[in-house]
């Protein structure tokens, strides 16, 4: 099976808007989850959306999946600086409850 | 936050060494998962046990690397010789249920370099 991927390597956004990261898989999956991860930190959990779902929510973020078209996004709105992360979506076409990540997308809505 | 430790942060070895890397799931958690991130931010699957029994793991592990979780003590993950491709993050997470709608939560990992 071919991993999930994320579009682009990374994004700029300036502090405030909304930005919004896509996933593209290739085999047929039960959920997709969206993870983040901080410079330093192990990855975390944002939102897992089931195959049987369109849209999920979680405060700032929104999921969507399309089974169709093998695709996802996530969206954050009024972004932060801690919002600063490479954000992945991960399926479970692996190994039974292993993960399969993407290449992630860091975005940057805090430019040094 | 993480409430899974992972030690040592840092582990620096010579080319055939063997590197030990420990574990300590979240409290609860009988799941435990050990994934390999390269510089290229590229997860690999290495090994997964519930309780203290391997479910799956992939080739190279089984060649190549040793782990166990026992009962009352840290899991671990132990490379028998290093290689110069094995440097990587290395990231511990842990489940409080098998399955595919499972969040798996991650410890900080441990950056092992081979030199």
């Amino acid at each position: 099976s071919q991993l999930a991927e994320e579009n682009l390597w990374a994004l700029s956004v300036h502090e405030g808007e909304s930005v919004t990261v896509n996933c593209s898989y290739k085999t047929s999956i039960t959920a997709l989850q969206w993870y983040r991860q901080k410079s330093g930190e192990g990855p975390a959990q944002l939102i897992l959306i089931r195959s049987n779902e369109r849209e999920k929510r979680n405060g700032r973020l929104r999921a969507t999946l399309d089974t169709s078209s093998q695709s996802s996004s996530l969206s954050i709105t009024a972004t932060r600086c801690e919002d600063t992360a490479v954000y992945f979506c991960a399926t479970d076409e692996g190994f039974a409850s292993a993960l399969t990540f993407g290449s992630g997308t860091k975005v940057i809505p805090c430019l040094p | 936050n993480s409430k899974v430790i992972q030690t040592p942060r840092y582990l620096v070895k010579g080319q055939g060494q063997k590197a030990k890397m420990r574990c300590i799931p979240e409290k609860g958690h009988p799941v435990v998962f050990w994934y390999q991130q390269n510089k290229n931010n590229e997860f690999k699957f290495l090994i997964n046990f519930q309780n203290q029994e391997v479910l799956q793991q992939i080739d190279m592990t089984e060649k190549r690397f040793s782990a166990e979780c026992p009962s009352n003590s840290p899991c671990s993950l132990e490379i028998q010789s290093s290689e110069a491709g094995d440097s990587a993050l290395y990231l511990c997470a842990s489940s409080p249920l098998w399955g595919n709608y499972a969040e798996q939560f991650f410890g900080p990992g441990t950056r092992l370099t081979v030199l």
